[in-house]
């Protein structure tokens, strides 16, 4: 099975700007793998943020964007908040299954 | 705006069947093109990808689930239901429906498999 590899942990400063990745083990990912991000605070559902490498949904903040990056799925946090503090997991389809990134935990310090 | 709400039994015994449905609310399931899914989380874990089912029907599966998972819509009820079978210990978590593209959620139900 495809792997879906993510950095497990990231540190921002609050106003600062970062960026989450997400490598596919089976070379570079590209908008056939329609990647999504979905943040996730403990002890909430996930929430959707982006679909399809860069759309965003209605609820989506501006300072959220998707793109490709490297050969990897990437998003960018702009002006980082400490409320966006939270762990970050993509998702990546592969031949029309799904797997997901072991998640980023990103800290906001 | 859609929304999503999972339904289903808390507890379910080793061996047996999971069986989950998740209703859905404000649209019809069947007016519109998507992938109705299903993911999970077992407590502390990442999120796992299931399967999901197509407004016509069509299904694809988490090759690691395949052999035990079946996910089907019921229209006539806008709900889509996940079952798997011969449940472990290690299927205990919390259960996700979702519309992927859609970015709809629904709150998650908590299955715990134990004798």
């Amino acid at each position: 099975q495809s792997v879906v590899t993510q950095e497990p942990s990231v540190t921002v400063s609050p106003g600062g700007t970062v960026t989450l990745t997400c490598a596919s083990s089976t070379g570079a990912v590209t908008r056939d793998y329609y990647p999504n991000w979905f943040q996730q605070i403990p002890g909430q559902a996930p929430r959707a943020l982006i679909y399809s490498t860069d759309n965003k949904h209605s609820w989506t903040p501006a300072r959220f964007s998707g793109s490709l990056l490297g050969g990897k799925a990437a998003l960018t946090l702009s002006g980082v908040q400490p409320e966006d503090e939270a762990e970050y997991y993509c998702l990546l389809y592969f031949g029309g299954a799904g797997v997901f990134g072991g998640g980023t935990e990103l800290t906001v310090l | 705006q859609v929304q999503l709400q999972e339904s289903g039994p808390g507890l379910v015994k080793p061996s047996q069947t999971l069986s989950l449905t998740c209703t859905v609310s404000g649209g019809s399931i069947s007016s519109r093109s998507d992938y109705w899914s299903w993911i999970r989380q077992p407590a502390g874990k990442g999120l796992e990808w299931i399967g999901r089912v197509h407004t016509s029907g069509s299904t694809n599966y988490n090759p690691s689930l395949k052999s035990r998972v079946i996910i089907s819509l019921d229209t006539s009820k806008n709900q889509f239901s996940l079952k798997l079978s011969s449940v472990t210990a290690a299927d205990t978590a919390v259960y996700y429906c979702t519309t992927i593209s859609g970015g709809v959620w629904g709150q998650g139900t908590l299955v715990t498999v134990s004798s």
